[in-house]
């Protein structure tokens, strides 16, 4: 099953700990995002990417990073500094950009307790 | 800042009837709008999408419909079946600022229930 991959599926933390979420895509596209899905907000933007060694804040990146070294990898790191990490988190990916279809990724649901 | 406000927030039919589920957005330059279905525990998946060059699209059961001057633009599913239960999620993309990229803003979604 090709596409783009995440893991693992359901991921746990002690609170305090970072933790790195894995994104892989082998559709040979450029850009590349991470979204958090909450209930009821919808899916909002953490960090995108179009070029390699390149990557823009979204609306909600504090207490997140990224790091774009492959243009099939697209890792996300939450750090101890986000406040509510437990969350949903979606990876998507993209021919060239934001007005070009967005494929989605399964999903990490990730708990810190 | 952008935003895409997405209505209703819940919506219930009956089978057989037609569900419409509504989104504004704030920047005038926004010129791609897909929308998006996630079945339960399900990843999104594109159902259809519409370019500001165009006012509606069809694709069977599924239209959307865009309104450029209200900056609004409208899905439209007809003859809904149990199986198009799901949550939908509009969005507008959004152009680049200050050196970053096109991106898109995600309405909050509208979760469809079609009862038998």
């Amino acid at each position: 099953d090709g596409g783009i991959t995440q893991s693992p599926k359901y991921l746990f933390r002690k609170e305090g700990q970072n933790v790195t979420l894995s994104c892989e895509q082998n559709l040979n596209h450029d850009a590349m995002y991470w979204y958090r899905q909450d209930p009821g907000q919808g899916l909002r933007l953490i960090y995108y990417s179009q070029i390699v060694n390149d990557f823009q804040k979204g609306d909600i990146a504090e207490g997140y990073s990224v790091s774009r070294e492959k243009k099939e990898s697209f890792p996300l790191t939450v750090t101890s500094a986000q406040k509510n990490p437990t969350a949903f988190y979606l990876c998507a990916s993209s021919s060239f950009g934001g007005t070009y279809e967005q494929y989605f990724g399964p999903g990490t649901r990730l708990t810190v307790t | 800042g952008e935003n895409v406000e997405q209505h209703p927030s819940t919506l219930s039919v009956q089978e057989g009837d037609s569900a419409v589920i509504k989104c504004t957005y704030s920047d005038s330059a926004s010129n791609y709008f897909p929308w998006y279905k996630q079945e339960l525990g399900k990843r999104p998946q594109l159902i259809i999408d519409i370019r500001s060059n165009v006012g509606e699209k069809k694709d069977q059961r599924i239209a959307v419909t865009l309104n450029k001057t209200a900056k609004h633009f409208s899905l439209h599913i007809t003859e809904t079946q149990p199986e198009d239960s799901a949550v939908y999620f509009c969005a507008a993309s959004i152009g680049p600022r200050s050196g970053g990229y096109n991106k898109l803003i995600f309405g909050a979604g509208t979760r469809l229930a079609v009862h038998p």
